[in-house]
């Protein structure tokens, strides 16, 4: 069965400071992976997935994500954290082509001025 | 539709009244979701559509939960009997699982804004 966890329920970073959003899953075969973000009284953002290739994903806002197979991580990173970027991340994995996602409990952000 | 589209964004009904709401995926996308989210929490999966295959009801939490998918487009999830812990937004999703592309589009799941339920 695929899971994702997202150790950390927060994550405070200082402006400025980069950040990163750890994400590890679980899944037999080849995983596709995903970020979204959901800020306050919205739906989820895509923001980058990784299905093949190139380890490190470039994604909006100057996010990136680097797959990591032998420790089965995806984790979220930013070299300079904005107030802008505090909302809720959330990770997620397909395990094949035409299953099910299936997504993290999510890491609510918080990036102090 | 440019988006995933939900309505009503809003809906407040009394307890044990029956509720609709719908669903508009992404013209083309042949996989839709339902999702449960309480406030600020994670996600709760209630139901999977892909194409003409036989729906994915294995989130859905009890027999008042059912969800149709009519021509293989617009959704609608139907609460029979509203109890107070259904209060929650609704997400709706929708993906192209019909294209290998490795494109922005392939194989990503595109949310709606959510419609949000209080059940008073």
């Amino acid at each position: 069965a695929q899971s994702v966890a997202q150790p950390e329920d927060q994550v405070n970073v200082a402006e400025g400071n980069p950040l990163t959003v750890k994400c590890t899953y679980s899944v037999s075969g080849n995983p596709y992976l995903f970020w979204y973000v959901q800020y306050p009284n919205r739906g989820l953002q895509f923001l980058l997935k990784y299905i093949t290739g190139d380890n490190l994903v470039k994604g909006s806002y100057g996010f990136e994500a680097e797959f990591n197979k032998s420790q089965t991580s995806f984790h979220l990173k930013k070299p300079s954290a904005l107030v802008s970027d505090s909302a809720l991340y959330f990770c997620a994995v397909r395990a094949t082509y035409g299953q099910n996602f299936v997504f993290g409990p999510g890491t609510r952000l918080s990036v102090l001025p | 539709g440019a988006g995933v589209s939900q309505s009503p964004s809003n809906k407040v009904t009394e307890k044990g009244k029956d509720v609709e709401l719908r669903c508009d995926p992404i013209s083309g996308h042949t996989a839709l979701y339902w999702y449960r989210q309480s406030l600020g929490q994670g996600l709760e999966f209630l139901i999977y559509f892909q194409g003409n295959s036989a729906p994915d009801k294995s989130g859905l939490p009890s027999d008042r939960f059912s969800a149709e998918r009519t021509g293989g487009s617009v959704s609608t999830l139907t609460i029979q009997r509203t109890q107070q812990e259904d209060s929650a937004v609704y997400l709706c999703a929708s993906s192209n699982t019909g294209s290998h592309s490795l494109s922005l589009s392939g194989n990503t799941i595109y949310f709606g804004e959510g419609s949000w339920l209080t059940v008073v």
